[in-house]
């Protein structure tokens, strides 16, 4: 089944406990992303990627970090996360470039305390 | 930046009437417009989308129109029922790898 995923889906952390979300497809897409879904501001994209170990940022990178080492993997790393990044995220993965379909993962809600 | 903004926020239409829901675009390169359905709980699903050479596109009930010139484009749902009840996104691509979304819709079907 083509699908994307990400684990954990919950997670409750405390300030400055260093993080890591994974995220995997199997549908060999070369573009993969992450956003952030907040009420009242919709998805905005994190980080993205073209392809391995080709990343860039998105319009909110701060305090964020991404590695894509292998094509279906693009892990999402919080290094000192902070309240301000509780949030739910999602990881996307494309065909060749974001101006394709892009099929969404689970989600992951986390909560920094 | 780029910035896309969408209207209304929250929708409330009776089963079997058209809901309308309107996004604008700043960057004109944006090339790409895709539409997505989040139900509660659950992960965003595109559920049309439309391209800068068109001018409007339809599957069964839903269609998306786009006016480049003004740069808005509008997504309609024709004959609701109460599973279209969700959260609607708007987006815009520059035909490069930045997606744009808008903050989204909250639409009620009444049955």
């Amino acid at each position: 089944e083509a699908q994307v995923t990400q684990n954990p889906r919950y997670l409750i952390t405390v300030t400055g406990k260093k993080l890591t979300v994974t995220c995997s497809q199997n549908m060999n897409h070369e573009y993969m992303s992450w956003y952030r879904q907040d009420p009242g501001l919709g998805l905005r994209q994190i980080y993205y990627s073209m392809n391995v170990e080709v990343t860039d940022k998105g319009d909110v990178p701060e305090g964020y970090k991404v590695s894509r080492k292998e094509k279906r993997n693009f892990p999402l790393i919080l290094e000192s996360p902070s309240p301000n990044q509780t949030s739910l995220y999602f990881c996307a993965s494309s065909w060749s470039t974001g101006d394709n379909e892009q099929f969404f993962g689970p989600g992951t809600r986390l909560t920094v305390l | 930046g780029e910035n896309v903004e969408q209207h209304p926020s929250t929708l409330s239409v009776q089963e079997g009437d058209s809901a309308v829901i309107k996004c604008t675009y700043s960057d004109s390169a944006s090339n790409y417009f895709p539409w997505y359905k989040q139900e509660l709980g659950k992960r965003p699903q595109l559920i049309i989308d439309i391209r800068s050479n068109v001018g409007e596109k339809k599957d069964q009930r839903i269609a998306v129109t786009l006016n480049k010139t003004a740069k808005h484009f509008s997504l309609h749902i024709t004959e609701t029922q109460p599973e279209d009840s969700a959260v609607y996104f708007c987006a815009a691509n520059t035909g490069g790898f930045k997606t744009i979304f808008g903050a989204g819709t909250r639409l009620f079907v009444k049955a």
